[in-house]
């Protein structure tokens, strides 16, 4: 089993639309949570963080992370054509400095 | 800042031959990951270093991959002999400290082929 799943899609929504994309761990050490996004033949940049379990909003994007069921998900709001890429859910522990990525989930919003 | 920069963006190699990856870390970040990505297997992370040290080299696949940080701006990643599963593509990422949460800045990647 791996540490980190994320289902790699792809998911295809209307602009518009709200987004849902989820993943779920295995280690009940991972402390710090992170969301990528990574567009066609580039590197992946860093979308959002969380620390421990609770919500971030930060425009269009919220992270949620409930440890309780080691589960985190990243909700995009009136989604654009523009977010249109991979987007990469990523953890690691307190005291480490070990990053582990999810497969990703390629995102397709039509115009 | 330029941010990471990596070269080449693209390599086509023949099986045997020998490979070097090639990274420039973003000025002050004391961290420098390598990671490589395929569709099978994902980003998985080969080597990062700390301060120029290697602290964990536990993914770098086999005794033919090796990496070296000479100096803080620079960083290599080189494959002897290359083989056609090393195509992938390889990216560098750095970041300026692990006491808080940082991410990563990661570079555009080279992209490897081995026939």
């Amino acid at each position: 089993q791996k540490e980190v799943e994320q289902d790699p899609g792809p998911l295809s929504v209307p602009e518009g639309a709200i987004v849902s994309l989820n993943c779920t761990y295995s280690n009940s050490a991972f402390q710090y949570f992170m969301w990528y996004r990574q567009y066609s033949r580039k590197g992946p940049e860093l979308l959002m963080y969380t620390y421990s379990s609770g919500n971030k909003e930060d425009g269009r994007f919220t992270a949620q992370v409930d440890k309780s069921s080691k589960y985190i998900s990243l909700f995009i709001r009136d989604s654009q054509p523009s977010d249109s890429a991979t987007y990469l859910c990523a953890m690691r522990r307190t005291g480490g400095f070990k990053t582990i990525f999810g497969a990703g989930t390629r995102l397709f919003v039509k115009a | 800042d330029a941010g990471v920069i990596q070269s080449p963006r693209h390599e086509v190699t023949e099986m045997g031959q020998e490979v070097t990856l090639r990274c420039k870390p973003i000025s002050g970040h004391d961290y420098l990951f390598w990671y490589r990505q395929t569709m099978m297997r994902g980003l998985e992370l080969l080597i990062y270093f700390n301060n120029n040290v290697p602290i964990d080299d536990s993914g770098m696949p086999e005794d033919r991959f090796s990496a070296k940080m000479p100096n803080a701006s620079f960083s290599t990643l080189k494959i002897q002999p290359s083989e056609p599963r090393d195509s992938a593509v390889y990216f560098c990422a750095s970041s300026p400290g692990a006491d808080r949460n940082y991410g990563y800045t990661f570079g555009s990647g080279t992209r490897l082929t081995v026939v």
